[in-house]
């Protein structure tokens, strides 16, 4: 069954480093996502990419974070500065249309010390 | 203002029990997705609805459009159900999620 694959599964960083988060959607997907859940908090969205453009993002997408699909595979979310707010589990998502079913991946677990 | 309501918050219930969690939401939709979310782990995707109701196995998901409410059930619970159950409707010129805060499930033997 395809699935949508992150690395790492957990990263540790030190507040001020960049961190790349890696995502893998399923290969005929289009549309692509980034959510975020702080711990014990809900899952709030990030940024939403189509056509190889951000179609979406919110107020949480600041300057310090931006994404990119280098090689048509990879789907990445960087963030420039981490700041220890940005602790949380990282989802990446993908769907072949927009309203169809939407694939998450495991999360990439974000700590900044 | 909370755009995505789901109750209960928490719920627990012994083996066999029949569950509902009932999610309203504000937003106009396109469709609605309940997901499920394990502890520390990912989340993975149980229904997507536009109307009428779904089932897969033991999981029942229903939606109302026009009174904007959906409900998700389990019949004959399982301590396997156990669970964050999420309600999350999809809107917006990007059919993004909006996520509910969730509803903690745990089923006891």
């Amino acid at each position: 069954e395809p699935e949508v694959t992150q690395t790492p599964s957990h990263q540790v960083t030190q507040m001020g480093q960049e961190v790349i988060l890696r995502c893998v959607p399923i290969s005929n997907h289009l549309y692509f996502y980034w959510y975020r859940q702080i711990l014990g908090q809900k899952v709030e969205f990030l940024v939403s990419f189509y056509n190889n453009e951000i179609s979406e993002k919110s107020e949480i997408f600041d300057d310090q974070f931006s994404v990119e699909r280098p090689d048509g595979s990879n789907f990445t979310l960087k963030i420039r500065s981490t700041k220890l707010e940005d602790s949380a589990m990282y989802f990446c998502a993908s769907t072949r249309e927009n309203t169809g079913e939407l694939f998450f991946g495991e999360g990439s677990r974000l700590t900044v010390l | 203002k909370n755009e995505v309501e789901q109750s209960p918050q928490n719920l627990t219930a012994q083996e066999g029990e029949f569950i509902t969690i009932n999610c309203s939401y504000s937003v106009g939709i396109s469709a609605l997705h309940w997901l499920q979310q394990h502890p520390g782990g990912g989340i993975v995707s149980l229904f997507m609805l536009s109307s009428g109701k779904k089932k897969h196995g033991r999981l029942i998901a229903t939606i109302n459009i026009q009174e904007k409410h959906s409900s998700l059930h389990i019949t004959a619970s399982h301590p396997r159900d156990s669970a964050v159950y999420i309600c999350a409707p999809q809107g917006g010129s990007n059919y993004k999620l909006t996520f509910g805060k969730g509803t903690l499930l745990t089923v006891n033997p």
